[in-house]
């Protein structure tokens, strides 16, 4: 079965420091990865997406991870946090010909001035 | 704009009755999902429907009811047998079932409190 575990379930930081958001998952099948943020009452909105060919994706708002696929993992980072950043973040994955999306617990990022 | 709609964003319900949350989306998706958030949970399924007048359960699916009538329209029933329902709930569609991969777009969600 799949699942998803996100390390961390809330990360603080200094404005401008870099940030890394851990995600591990497993799953017996190949597998799509994804990012997902959410704003205070907000839905979720994409930030990347995994399906293939290069293991380094880039997102939006200056996010990018990495698919590892011997440690099962796929870390989103970025080089410089803004506060705008302060939101709470949803790793995902997906079956390869499947339908469901399995979701991570969150990471609550806090971007300090 | 094409986007997920969901109605309304605050709702109050006292203890035994029923209530609908609305969900309608204008993307032509096919497939369409209801979660419910709770604070350190993350996203759970309650219910997904593949296509029109066909609909699944999902992991946590006592208590609620959908139907499917219409392909832009997916509403969610909290019944008064949902032992805890209140919670933030988000809608979601995706185009396809039969797409290889199953991006996700949702809704700005209803949080619902019973009273």
């Amino acid at each position: 079965a799949q699942s998803v575990t996100q390390l961390d379930s809330q990360v603080p930081v200094f404005e401008e420091a870099p940030v890394e958001l851990r995600c591990n998952y497993s799953s017996s099948v190949s597998v799509y990865l994804f990012w997902y943020v959410q704003y205070p009452n907000q839905g979720l909105q994409l930030l990347l997406k995994y399906l293939s060919g290069s293991t380094l994706v880039k997102g939006i708002n200056g996010f990018e991870a990495e698919f590892n696929k011997s440690q099962t993992s796929f870390h989103l980072r970025k080089p410089s946090v803004h506060i705008s950043d302060t939101a709470e973040y949803f790793c995902a994955v997906s079956d390869v010909g499947g339908f469901k999306t399995i979701f991570g617990a969150g990471t609550r990022l806090f971007v300090k001035a | 704009d094409g986007g997920i709609t969901q109605s309304p964003k605050y709702l109050f319900r006292k203890e035994g009755q029923n209530v609908t949350l609305s969900c309608e989306q204008n993307l032509n998706h096919d497939a369409m999902y209801w979660y419910r958030q709770d604070p350190g949970q993350g996203l759970r399924l309650i219910y997904y429907s593949q296509i029109v007048n066909d609909f699944q359960k999902g992991d946590i699916a006592e208590g609620y009811s959908v139907s499917r009538e219409k392909k832009e329209s997916f509403p969610l029933t909290v019944t008064s047998a949902q032992k805890n329902p209140t919670a933030f709930y988000l809608c979601a569609s995706s185009i396809s079932a039969r797409e290889d991969y199953n991006e996700q777009f949702f809704g700005p969600g209803t949080r619902l409190t019973v009273l």
